[in-house]
């Protein structure tokens, strides 16, 4: 079975600084890993996807996340926070591009001017 | 291109009603996934529907029920209404075998009473 957790509901950074959402999954196959964010009362959108190519992805917005098998980690960082990156971060992984995502809790990103 | 579509965008039921939820898919997906997302939780996985036929199915009871019609589009049936129930429900459309690289609907808040 698949699993996801992201590591703290809330993160709180201050404009400029360093955006680090945290991301460990389980799977008993290669996995594919996405990055969704979702802003208030809006549905969810693809930030970036890992698919067994590079370790390191590169995103929308300015976000990259890099996958590390041994840690089994795919964590979100962006360089410098921008007010408009305030939402909430959900991890996903599936078994496979044509199947079902299974998503963190979710990670509520505020950042303070 | 209007992306994908939900109707309504939210609805309030009475314990132990039915409800029906309605998707468009975005122009030339012809897949449709469901996920229903909690208040303050992740989304989970329902069902996904290709070619008119259920194709995966998620850990909810037979109250949720499906279906997609020639053009694509889908509904999303829940029976005997539950408080329980009471979430964002979200559509993802996309192509087959590239549906974990979805584009998700805005949502339709459901609230049973």
């Amino acid at each position: 079975a698949q699993s996801v957790t992201q590591l703290g509901s809330h993160v709180s950074v201050s404009e400029g600084a360093l955006v680090l959402l945290r991301c460990n999954y389980s799977s008993s196959v290669p996995p594919y890993l996405f990055w969704y964010v979702q802003y208030p009362n809006q549905g969810l959108q693809l930030l970036l996807k890992y698919t067994s190519a590079a370790t390191l992805v590169k995103g929308i917005n300015g976000f990259e996340a890099e996958f590390k098998k041994s840690e089994t980690s795919f964590h979100l960082t962006k360089p410098s926070a921008h007010m408009s990156d305030a939402a909430e971060y959900f991890c996903a992984v599936s078994d496979n591009q044509g199947g079902k995502l299974i998503f963190g809790q979710g990670t509520e990103l505020s950042v303070k001017p | 291109d209007a992306g994908v579509t939900q109707s309504p965008t939210h609805l309030i039921k009475t314990r132990g009603q039915q409800v029906t939820l309605r998707c468009s898919p975005k122009s030339g997906h012809d897949t449709v996934s469901w996920y229903q997302q909690a208040l303050g939780q992740g989304p989970q996985f329902i069902f996904q529907y290709y070619e008119e036929e259920e194709r995966q199915r998620g850990n909810f009871p037979d109250r949720f029920s499906g279906h997609q019609f020639p053009n694509y589009s889908s509904e999303l049936n829940v029976n005997a209404l539950l408080l329980g129930d009471s979430a964002l429900y979200l559509c993802a459309s996309s192509l087959l075998n590239r549906a974990a690289e979805a584009f998700f609907g805005q949502g339709t808040r459901l609230t049973v009473v």
